[in-house]
């Protein structure tokens, strides 16, 4: 099974600052996923990534930016956190073939205060 | 866009009884996804299941493609059972995942 590892696993970050969270796979897979998960809304999906280089817009991408600097690596960047970017975020790695089963990591807990 | 509902949104069971778990979606799906969320936990992928029926272990999903819906049965449901039930479907060719809200099954000894 897929290896995804995220860092950090919690983080408190002020109103306006910059976070940063990191994700890591260690399969091989092309294609990379941040999602958020928040009570009443489920998973939503911010950004993917086909590969290295690649970065596309999910379904809510405001206030996010990704960077896929290598096949291993994917990262979520606030450049200016907001209250309502406090939530649990989640990574996930398919390899894109045969229906793309995922893997999550186990998430990074973020409170912005 | 595509919407992916979950029946029952919680349940209550006995150590024993088997659970069964609906999803019903929007639009064609070329992937559906069972998983599975310990509280305050991530996702474990229990099986992936675009048609017809896959069993593994206690778990049984039946995928009836072409009526948009899926189930997941639970057979002789144990504590550790319990958590949260998520379906996701990926409706084309970007490989996107979208999650229904889950059902929450508790299972008491």
């Amino acid at each position: 099974e897929a290896a995804v590892t995220q860092s950090p696993r919690n983080k408190v970050a002020v109103t306006g600052g910059k976070v940063t969270l990191s994700c890591n796979q260690t399969n091989n897979h092309n294609n990379m996923y941040w999602y958020r998960q928040d009570t009443g809304h489920g998973l939503r999906l911010i950004h993917y990534s086909y590969g290295a280089g690649s970065t596309e817009k999910g379904d809510i991408p405001d206030g996010y930016k990704a960077s896929r600097p290598s096949q291993e690596n994917f990262s979520l960047i606030l450049e200016l956190a907001t209250p309502s970017q406090t939530s649990v975020y989640f990574c996930a790695s398919g390899d894109g073939l045969g229906g793309n089963t995922q893997y999550f990591g186990p998430g990074t807990r973020l409170l912005v205060l | 866009g595509q919407q992916v509902q979950q029946s029952p949104s919680s349940l209550v069971l006995q150590e024993g009884e088997n659970a069964e778990l609906q999803c019903n979606f929007s639009s064609t799906a070329t992937q559906l996804q069972w998983f599975y969320q310990s509280p305050g936990g991530s996702l474990v992928s229990l099986l992936s299941n675009p048609s017809g029926t896959k069993h593994t272990g206690r778990l049984t999903s039946t995928t009836v493609t072409k009526e948009r819906r899926s189930s997941l049965h639970i057979s002789s449901s144990q504590t550790t059972d319990s958590g949260t039930y998520l379906c996701a479907i990926v409706g084309g060719s970007n490989y996107k995942l979208t999650f229904g809200k889950g059902t929450l099954l508790t299972v008491t000894p």
